[in-house]
């Protein structure tokens, strides 16, 4: 079973500074098959990234995701105050189907 | 309008039943995979379970396994997860969603319910 671990846990910082979230797997991974959502309190959760780089339509450019393999990044290049939420990784593995989260980043204002 | 509104929710002792239902409306629910994932008082989110388009595939998290059953009625774009000996552990947001498959880019869950709330307790 692959394990997804996301650092760090949390992460204050002002409005207008960059946020770099980091996803691990625990082992190789197809970039295909990872995802990042926002989720904020009593909200339903939103697609950001699939593909581990391709922006959900809707989602502003100055949200960016990278990687391959085992290291994966979600970046937000100047955060807004509607950023600030709970960010989550997903793996999604074929055989058998299963849709693994990370245990989440809470990005809070400084 | 895209949308996904759950519903059952509530308070229920432990080894009782629930069932919760998801109502589709604004895409072509009978052509889409759809989930449910949870997200327990103070953690993360979990998927709990998945069926495919006609209903003919069902999967299920291994904390939920042989305890829930997840269900479809294509006719009435409605998703259902019926939930017997339910647990303390139990205790969460259910929200369901759908799964799009993009072509040779993977999958993920682009339509998400903002959920509903289930407390297991005596």
């Amino acid at each position: 079973e692959i394990v997804l671990t996301q650092s760090p846990g949390t992460l204050s910082l002002s409005p207008g500074e960059r946020a770099t979230l980091s996803c691990r797997a625990s082992q190789s991974v197809g970039s295909s098959y990872l995802a990042w959502y926002q989720h904020k309190p009593g909200q339903a959760p939103t697609l950001l990234f699939y593909g581990a780089s391709i922006r959900a339509t809707g989602i502003p450019d100055r949200f960016s995701g990278s990687g391959s393999g085992t290291d994966f990044t979600l970046t937000i290049s100047r955060l807004e105050p509607d950023d600030f939420a709970v960010y989550y990784c997903q793996l999604y593995n074929r055989s058998p189907p299963v849709y693994t989260f990370g245990q989440g980043t809470k990005l809070e204002i400084k | 309008q895209v949308l996904l509104v759950e519903s059952g929710g509530g308070v229920v002792q432990p080894g009782r039943s629930l069932r919760l239902s998801c109502a589709a409306s604004g895409f072509t629910f009978n052509y889409s995979a759809m989930h449910w994932v949870r997200q327990a008082p103070g953690k993360g989110l979990e998927w709990v379970a998945s069926i495919s388009y006609d209903g003919t595939y069902k999967y299920y998290a291994d904390s939920v396994k042989g305890r829930f059953t997840i269900s479809r009625d294509n006719s009435k774009n409605a998703l259902y997860v019926q939930m017997n000996s339910l647990r303390p552990e139990d205790t969460a947001v259910y929200h369901c969603a759908r799964q799009q498959y993009y072509y040779g880019s993977g999958d993920a869950f682009n339509i998400w319910g903002q959920g509903t709330m289930v407390t297991v307790s005596s």
